[in-house]
């Protein structure tokens, strides 16, 4: 198993549906992060959790809500999205949220097209 | 904000040496470089980091100017698989943000 798995890979949804991305992680690590990618733009950091506790909200809109209900698991619940919202969802994880040698390893990411 | 400056793009003859540079005048005395690399509709990958002292790991070499304002990486034999966007990063060692830029995307031709 690769050590950061998403699914789904690819997902199109309406404005009005609600859909959940899942990210996993099999490295033993204790952080998770969920980052966007939009066409053209960097990535941007969402959401960090530690220990299972959300550490960074980066100013995300309420339609995006993320639970994290172990170390090895992150998920990202959407509702009402709107078109601007379609993206590459990024998941990561790292051994912790802090300290020096603390790579994060990344998921192939989930393609998001909202109609 | 990103706190580092990239050239857009870069290119590169496969099995010659592709030097990235990387601004980062305003790196603080705690704060790491790190790069990623991002192969098309992939996720990133780490590729190395460091401090103040050269690093070398089985990917590539990181050559950090003396005053650390600038640094470069270098994949000493490029491949047409190093063809991606190249991201430099300045990260405090106790942060738990990686802050993207638009990186340089390398394209090695055959």
């Amino acid at each position: 198993e690769t050590g950061v798995t998403q699914t789904p890979r690819h997902l199109v949804m309406g404005m009005t549906n609600k859909k959940s991305l899942k990210c996993e992680q099999h490295l033993g690590h204790n952080a998770m992060y969920w980052y966007k990618q939009s066409a053209k733009k960097p990535l941007e950091l969402m959401f960090v959790y530690n220990f299972k506790e959300q550490t960074e909200n980066n100013s995300v809109p309420s339609r995006f809500s993320p639970e994290c209900p172990n170390s090895s698991h992150l998920f990202l619940h959407l509702h009402t999205l709107q078109p601007e919202d379609s993206a590459l969802y990024l998941c990561a994880s790292s051994h912790t949220a802090s300290g020096a040698y603390n790579e994060q390893f990344f998921g192939p990411g989930t393609r998001l097209t909202v109609l | 904000d990103a706190k580092t400056t990239q050239p857009p793009s870069m290119d590169c003859a496969e099995g010659r040496a592709a030097n990235l540079p990387c601004n980062h005048s305003t790196i603080s005395g705690n704060e790491y470089v790190y790069w990623y690399r991002q192969i098309h509709s992939q996720g990133p990958q780490y590729i190395i980091h460091g401090l103040k002292n050269n690093e070398t790991n089985e990917m590539a070499s990181l050559i950090i100017t003396e005053d650390r304002k600038s640094s470069t990486l270098i994949l000493p034999h490029a491949t047409l698989r190093d063809t991606a966007v190249y991201y430099c990063i300045v990260r405090v060692a106790e942060g738990d943000k990686l802050i993207f830029g638009t990186g340089t995307r390398l394209q090695v031709f055959p």
